[in-house]
């Protein structure tokens, strides 16, 4: 059954250091997302990508913030300059369309900023 | 404002049980409702969706939408040991294809 990767599992970096965050998603599906969940806190939506642009984005998708879909299969998400509560575990999710279709999520990055 | 509430529980129920989970949500809008499972690090997993007034079954899964209550809800019948994990209530809106989700229930199934 075909399923979202993600890349690095764990990630450990300084504050201040960029982090590039990478996924894989459906082969077949059209949209893409990014979420984080801080711990013992709920999934939060970040952005979503559709056709190699930005469909929508939260509050949290500041200009640190970065997605790019550099080739056919990878979809990535940069912090430029990372700060203590950006550690978080960042989902990656993709569906076929928009709003009725399910999204389905990768295993996470957990990614702590010291 | 969006805010989709779950009760964070912790809900224990015996092996064989029943469980019921609940949500509700705020905005009139909404259009999809999913419900997922998150056992402890790791990633949200589909259990069912849910669009139209009414029940759907799926197994030991029922879910049940009332849009005019603006609730939505999950039965888990004959309960396991291995459905012991957080319940995740997501919502969708007409205008947009972001997932507003709850904080979620932590359901414990007593062996």
């Amino acid at each position: 059954e075909p399923e979202v990767t993600q890349t690095p599992s764990h990630q450990v970096t300084q504050m201040g250091q960029e982090v590039i965050l990478r996924c894989v998603p459906i082969s077949n599906h059209l949209y893409f997302y990014w979420y984080r969940q801080i711990l013992g806190q709920k999934v939060e939506f970040l952005v979503s990508f559709y056709n190699n642009e930005i469909s929508e984005k939260s509050e949290i998708f500041d200009d640190q913030f970065s997605v790019e879909r550099p080739d056919g299969s990878n979809f990535t998400l940069k912090i430029r300059s990372t700060k203590l509560e950006d550690s978080a575990m960042y989902f990656c999710a993709s569906s076929r369309g928009t709003v009725e279709e399910t999204q389905y999520f990768g295993p996470g990055t957990r990614l702590l900023v010291l | 404002q969006k805010e989709v509430e779950q009760n964070s529980g912790p809900l224990s129920v015996p092996e064989g049980a029943i469980a019921s989970l609940n949500c509700t949500y705020s905005d009139r809008g909404s259009q999809s409702f999913f419900w997922y499972r998150q056992y402890s690090g790791k990633s949200p997993e589909l259990i069912m969706s849910i669009y139209s007034n009414g029940d759907k079954e799926d197994g030991r899964f029922t879910a049940q939408l009332n849009k005019a209550s603006q609730y939505v809800s999950l039965l888990i019948r004959d309960s396991q040991p291995s459905d012991s994990a957080t319940y995740l209530c997501a919502v969708t809106l007409n205008t947009g294809n972001q997932f507003y989700f709850g904080t979620g229930t932590s359901l414990t199934v007593i062996p």
